[in-house]
């Protein structure tokens, strides 16, 4: 069965600072991985996506993840983060007719 | 326009009651899910609908009955309401059982007291 594991719970990083959420799934195919973001209150907005080809996708607000097949690991990336990312941050794996979460991960920024 | 709308937003009640939530999605997509949050954020499949035909139901207790009157709705009524049923409930849509991503819904917060 597909799961994900996203090995830190919580976060938190300085404005401006480097950031990485690491993910890491297990399925037998090829996986179709997703990154979405859930600000409080709302619901979840899709960041980017993994089907196949170049490994490192860019996607939406600068954020971009980088697909590593021998790590089975999917992480998540930002050069330098505004206080408005601070949020809930949930990686993906497309199971048999449905989406497969991870724990989330917290983001907080240090103003 | 609002592509996965949740109705409502936000439902307060007591235990034994019967409550139900809507969705609707304008995107045209065949699929549409419900999942449910935990107060820890865990989020896990509860439905899966595939043009109005029920395609998952992840073990969830018969008290939860989906339906779909068309592919563009899927509702999610609760019987009896327990106190651990309070979560967030999800709905989503994806263009097609296959490879997507989905679209979610704001969430309806429910909490049974």
């Amino acid at each position: 069965a597909q799961s994900v594991t996203q090995p830190d719970i919580h976060i938190t990083v300085s404005e401006g600072a480097s950031l990485e959420l690491r993910c890491n799934y297990s399925y037998g195919a090829t996986p179709y991985l997703f990154w979405y973001v859930q600000s409080p209150g709302q619901g979840l907005q899709l960041l980017l996506k993994y089907f196949s080809g170049d490994t490192l996708v860019q996607g939406i607000k600068g954020f971009e993840a980088e697909f590593k097949r021998s790590q089975s690991s999917f992480n998540l990336r930002k050069p330098s983060v505004h206080w408005s990312d601070a949020a809930e941050y949930f990686c993906a794996v497309r199971g048999a007719q449905k989406l497969v979460f991870g724990q989330g991960t917290r983001l907080t920024i240090n103003p | 326009d609002t592509a996965v709308s949740q109705t409502p937003k936000y439902l307060v009640t007591q235990m034994g009651n019967d409550k139900s939530i809507k969705c609707e999605q304008n995107l045209g997509h065949d699929t549409m899910y419900w999942y449910k949050q935990d107060s820890k954020k865990f989020l896990k499949i509860m439905f899966s609908y595939n043009n109005k035909e029920l395609i998952i139901n992840e073990t969830v207790p018969n008290r939860f009955s989906p339906k779909s009157p068309d592919k563009a709705h899927l509702n999610l009524h609760i019987n009896s309401l327990e106190l651990g049923d309070s979560a967030v409930y999800f709905c989503a849509s994806s263009p097609r059982t296959g490879n997507t991503e989905a679209f979610f819904g704001q969430g309806t917060r429910l909490t049974v007291v």
